[in-house]
């Protein structure tokens, strides 16, 4: 399987705090992406990095890649509370073809 | 606003009383998908429209069908429906540049059914 595969599963931290969410994938691919899901919305794009990047930024959002170790993590800087969600990383394998989602990370940021 | 807008957002039915999901954009996006999320297993593509009247199958579509023929429309029908089929669905689309270069999605707000 393609899937991606996130770590940890679920993560609580203090407001204020970094939170780190890692994935990794099993075959090379064409970009990364991640989502955001809120309880019991659809999901929510929040950045992408292509194989020939290896960081990039987003306001408090700084993903990395590391297409050596086919890992990337995605590092939440001075956490909310509304950035309570589960975080999900998105594969894609060739250009044109599907994306592969992993089973996601929920984050739980508490006040 | 720009969005994806699914129908019924809840469902509860019963095994084998066919059904219908809509799924509207208002974005004019050629690229739509359906997908459906199930606790250990993540979002899985169940079909996919590269634009009207194209259609094709994802990982998982036993037991679903399609229909494109109007761009903004792509309804996903469960003829007949089984407790298997139980899961929270999720429409996606894009334009197909998107789809083509990047795969970037935009999501409606989940349908969750429920097959007893």
């Amino acid at each position: 399987s393609q899937q991606g595969e996130e770590d940890p599963q679920a993560l609580s931290i203090q407001e204020g705090e970094n939170a780190t969410m890692n994935c990794s994938y099993k075959t090379s691919i064409n970009n990364l992406q991640w989502y955001r899901q809120n309880s019991g919305r659809g999901l929510v794009h929040l950045i992408l990095i292509r194989s020939n990047e290896r960081e990039k930024h987003s306001g408090r959002l700084r993903v990395t890649l590391d297409t050596s170790k086919k890992s990337s993590s995605l590092l939440i800087t001075a956490s909310r509370a509304a950035d309570t969600a589960s975080y999900f990383c998105a594969t894609r394998h060739n250009q044109g073809g599907k994306l592969i989602f992993g089973q996601g990370t929920e984050l739980s940021v508490k006040p | 606003e720009a969005q994806v807008t699914q129908n019924p957002r809840y469902l509860i039915t019963v095994t084998g009383k066919k059904l219908t999901v809509t799924c509207s954009q208002n974005m004019n996006h050629e690229y739509m998908s359906w997908y459906r999320q199930d606790p250990g297993l993540g979002l899985r593509q169940i079909y996919y429209s590269m634009n009207v009247e194209v259609t094709d199958k994802g990982d998982v579509p036993e037991g679903y069908k399609v229909s494109r023929k109007e761009k903004r429309n792509f309804p996903l029908i469960l003829e007949s429906p089984s407790p298997n089929q139980t899961s929270l669905y999720f429409c996606a689309s894009s334009t197909k540049g998107q789809a083509v270069v990047t795969g970037e999605l935009f999501f409606g707000e989940g349908s969750r059914l429920t097959v007893l």
